[in-house]
């Protein structure tokens, strides 16, 4: 079975600085997805950005951008100049490929985005 | 949101009455997901749909049974709900496009069970 651990909490930052929120995974697959949500107060789930286990370059959707080290089984997200809108819930998830594409996420992690 | 209600939105319930939860798609995909929230847990599936008829069981399966009858809409029931079962619930379709498989989410349903 997969696990998702994120380790961290709660984290907080400055308005325009960057952050990092870090995940590990633990799997004997080879390939796989790998995906941060963001979840707002307004609860909704939004996917931020996906990664593909075979590919070795990293992903990057605007400011944000992921260090994906597959040896290491550890996907951090990296968000760049921080916005007040980037405040909310931060799900890393794990998705093995074919079969059923079942989701495992990790506990999530609460950023605060600080003017 | 690709498609995808819920409803109700909230709930409130007592101890042991029935609870139906009902989530709907309008683009005829094939897997469907339930999923339930807790603080400290993240999301765990409960159910998924992979076809009409075709259910399996999620990692928190206990007191919870589904049904899909039709492609857009995947129940997810509570036959005796109970205090434990207070949570937010997610619906979730798969999309496939190409290579990428890709997880959408519905607005989710608070329910609680008093």
């Amino acid at each position: 079975a997969q696990t998702v651990t994120q380790s961290q909490p709660e984290m907080s930052v400055q308005e325009a600085e960057t952050v990092t929120l870090s995940c590990t995974y633990d799997t004997s697959e080879n390939n796989y997805y790998l995906f941060w949500y963001k979840q707002p107060p307004s609860r909704q789930m939004i996917l931020v950005i996906r990664q593909e286990a075979y590919k070795q370059q990293n992903a990057t959707e605007n400011r944000f951008s992921v260090n994906f080290q597959k040896a290491a089984k550890s996907f951090s997200l990296k968000i760049s100049d921080s916005q007040l809108g980037d405040t909310a819930m931060y799900f890393c998830a794990f998705m093995k490929h074919g079969g059923s594409e079942k989701l495992v996420f990790g506990k999530g992690m609460k950023l605060t985005v600080n003017p | 949101d690709a498609g995808i209600t819920q409803s109700p939105r909230h709930k409130v319930t007592e101890t042991g009455t029935p609870v139906t939860l009902r989530c709907h798609q309008t683009e005829n995909h094939r897997y469907m997901y339930w999923y339930r929230q807790d603080p400290g847990h993240g999301l765990r599936l409960i159910h998924y749909s992979y076809g009409v008829k075709d259910t399996d069981k999620g990692e928190v399966s206990d007191g919870y049974s589904v049904s899909r009858s039709k492609t857009e809409d995947f129940l997810l029931t509570l036959e005796s709900a109970t205090s434990s079962q207070t949570s937010v619930y997610f619906c979730a379709i798969s999309t496939t496009s190409g290579a990428y498989n890709e997880q959408f989410f519905g607005p989710g349903t608070r329910l609680t069970v008093l």
